[in-house]
């Protein structure tokens, strides 16, 4: 049973179009994470939710908006899809600061 | 601003050998440290956790050590394997339960 688990795996996009990568955790978490990972393999946080609460929001731009309905679910929606989003976007959680459990990974490709 | 530091980027070794990785922090007012290990395409699996009282974690092969007053963290892998092939990356989580990750190590184990 999957403890943080993300859809898809796989994405490919044309520029322009809009998209969405869902995430859940079974882990009874209070916080959850999205990062993105670029070519150059480096972790970069983009959003952090405390109990649905939007607490981390890093220099994104405003084309990315995460979604939190209930503290088991962070999705991510991407408007107008460029070049430079290209990346793997990893969800993770964890609780009070503890140990982080990552997903598999995201991998969006724009074409 | 916490920045979290992996010396060196790379490291190759012939299997048997004993691993030997740095992590260094520039904060010393943390809350806990993990080491996480990242195989090609996948996402990243903690190793070890290691609370700001502590000053080692051990499991298995693994052992990982905390110098909070020099702000360093070594990851040890005893009797390499192939299988130890992998990117290893360090994270520090402040008081306030922001994470901060190095780049990581990428090891090579040689058969």
């Amino acid at each position: 049973d999957t403890a943080v688990s993300q859809t898809p795996k796989y994405l490919v996009t044309q520029m322009g179009n809009d998209k969405s990568i869902k995430c859940e955790q079974n882990l009874g978490h209070d916080t959850m994470y999205w990062y993105k990972q670029d070519s150059k393999k480096f972790l970069k946080i983009m959003f952090s939710y405390n109990n649905k609460e939007l607490i981390i929001n890093e220099t994104v731009p405003n084309r990315f908006s995460p979604k939190s309905p209930d503290k088991a679910h962070l999705n991510l929606h991407i408007n107008s899809l460029e070049l430079g989003d290209s990346a793997v976007y990893f969800c993770a959680s964890n609780h009070r600061g503890g140990e982080l459990f990552f997903g598999e990974g995201s991998r969006l490709t724009v074409l | 601003k916490q920045e979290v530091t992996q010396i060196p980027a790379a490291l190759s070794v012939p299997e048997g050998e004993n691993l030997v990785l740095n992590c260094s922090f520039t904060d010393s007012a943390i809350y806990n440290l993990q080491w996480f290990r990242q195989d090609p395409g996948k996402g990243l699996t903690s190793l070890l956790l290691i609370q700001s009282s502590q000053r080692e974690q051990t499991s298995g092969r693994l052992n990982a050590s905390l110098d909070k007053s020099s702000g360093r963290s070594t990851l040890y892998i005893a009797a390499s394997q192939p299988g130890d092939s992998a990117t290893y990356l360090c994270a520090v989580t402040a008081n306030d339960y922001k994470l901060s990750f190095g780049a990581g190590t990428t090891v090579t184990v040689r058969a």
